[in-house]
């Protein structure tokens, strides 16, 4: 089965930091070009941050740009995204996803894992 | 950044209703449109690609059309499994890839 699954959530006060991951099952990963997408409680979904098969190639939203850094382990099977100098406004579910082979949509999404960043 | 306004933001339609959503992206994105389905506590789904090629398995009431800035999603007859929020997503200019702000759509 191919299968999304992330880890690393949790609460954190402003300016902390917290490490996600995302393991893949069910599919070749390096092949594939990986995203974080995000969605704050009752809102829409948000991009985050995206990195190409290899890991040559990331990019990032603004609202996140030197404060995360997306990687990926093609060895584990793996995307991570360290996150440093959190603030309120990124408390967040954090969905990792999978690009899909014949577009740049996503066709893989995985459950989340929720970020809260609070005093 | 290109910049992607659905609309409505919300509507009421009945179970075998035909029910239309329309995306507009700032600038042209060449049929480069993602559609996807999001029901409460769960992951989005992608329903559609390219603007109009139905992603394996999702049913083909589902369709897309649309050019140029324009697109649209129209469900031909609403099933109850079908309430939830809708997401365009445009992947023609990235970074960053963009949303719509999403339609919720809900049963009369």
């Amino acid at each position: 089965e191919v299968q999304l699954v992330e880890s690393g959530g949790g609460v954190v006060r402003p300016g902390g930091s917290l490490r996600l991951s995302c393991a893949a099952s069910g599919f070749t990963f390096d092949d594939y070009g990986m995203s974080w997408v995000r969605q704050a409680p009752g809102k829409g979904l948000e991009w985050v941050s995206g990195i190409n098969w290899n890991g040559g190639s990331t990019g990032y939203a603004d609202s996140v740009k030197g404060r995360f850094t997306i990687s990926r382990d093609n060895a584990k099977n793996s995307l991570y995204l360290q996150m440093n100098s959190l603030r309120a406004e990124d408390t967040a579910l954090y969905h990792c996803a999978r690009e899909a082979s014949n577009s740049e949509a996503f066709d893989i999404w995985g459950q989340g894992t929720m970020v809260t960043v609070s005093s | 950044d290109i910049q992607m306004t659905q609309s409505p933001s919300s509507l009421s339609a009945s179970v075998g209703d035909r029910v239309t959503i329309t995306c507009r992206a700032s600038q042209g994105i060449s049929n480069s449109l993602a559609w996807y389905q999001q029901k409460p506590g769960k992951a989005p789904k992608l329903l559609l690609y390219a603007a109009s090629r139905l992603e394996s398995g999702v049913p083909s009431r589902f369709s897309g059309s649309g050019s140029g800035t324009d697109y649209t999603l129209t469900i031909s007859s609403l099933q109850p499994e079908d309430f939830a929020t809708y997401y365009c997503q445009q992947y023609y200019s990235t970074p960053p890839v963009t949303f719509g702000q999403g339609t919720k759509v809900e049963i009369k």
